[in-house]
């Protein structure tokens, strides 16, 4: 399978500060990424989707101002939480899709993030 | 709309079989997934099913029957490390992932 990593594994940061997550497709380029969050006990949430060169697609009701994405290589996404609040601790997992095969996703090790 | 049903938690015993079911309602269909949770960590993938049938794969195998939009996860020859969650995860027309919450497995000595 792909390796897909994140960066970092884990982040602590304080109410109000902007956290960077970095997603790399290690081993092949690829046009297209998923951001997930994950509450506890809960299912997988798609929060948008991520096309190299171009804007994210932002799933219903998650605030684009908020978490902002940024696909500027093939090979790297990075999610933004801006202005972070408790209420936005989660674990947070990208996936990475393989050419436009879509049964080809592969998931990253997911950071967890918490915030005071 | 969109929904997963999948037993919220099973237990079984170390070197049993255990059969996961889900049933799936989505619009449109292009595949159904599925996955490991390890707590605290993400899916991993297990397998993919587009046609009607059986698969398998060493000690998993994953069935599908599109009509009745049922699949199982038949798991072999239980491993204590087999203690996870797993995800029942189809694909609709958009190709966007529909995901439920989860099967809970629980394995004992």
């Amino acid at each position: 399978g792909a390796v897909v990593s994140q960066h970092p594994s884990r982040v602590i940061c304080k109410s109000g500060t902007s956290v960077k997550i970095e997603c790399r497709s290690l081993d092949f380029q690829a046009t297209t990424m998923f951001w997930y969050r994950q509450f506890p006990k809960q299912s997988l949430m798609l929060m948008a989707t991520s096309n190299e060169g171009s804007k994210a697609t932002y799933e219903q009701g998650v605030e684009k101002d908020k978490f902002l994405i940024n696909h500027a290589s093939l090979t790297l996404s990075t999610l933004t939480v801006t202005s972070a609040h408790p209420e936005d601790s989660s674990f947070y997992i990208c996936s990475v899709l393989r050419g436009s095969s879509y049964n080809e996703q592969f998931f990253g090790p997911g950071t967890r993030l918490t915030v005071l | 709309g969109q929904n997963i049903d999948q037993p919220t938690e099973m237990t079984a015993t170390e070197g049993a079989i255990v059969q996961i079911n889900c049933t799936y309602q989505t619009s449109g269909f292009n595949g159904l997934f599925w996955y490991q949770q390890h707590a605290g960590e993400a899916p991993t993938f297990l397998s993919y099913n587009v046609l009607d049938g059986l698969e398998e794969k060493g000690r998993f195998s994953s069935f599908l029957s599109r009509s009745k939009g049922y699949s199982y996860l038949l798991l072999k020859e239980l491993q204590m490390k087999d203690s996870a969650s797993y995800l029942c995860a189809p694909m609709d027309s958009n190709y966007q992932l529909i995901w439920g919450a989860g099967t809970k497995l629980i394995i004992k000595p």
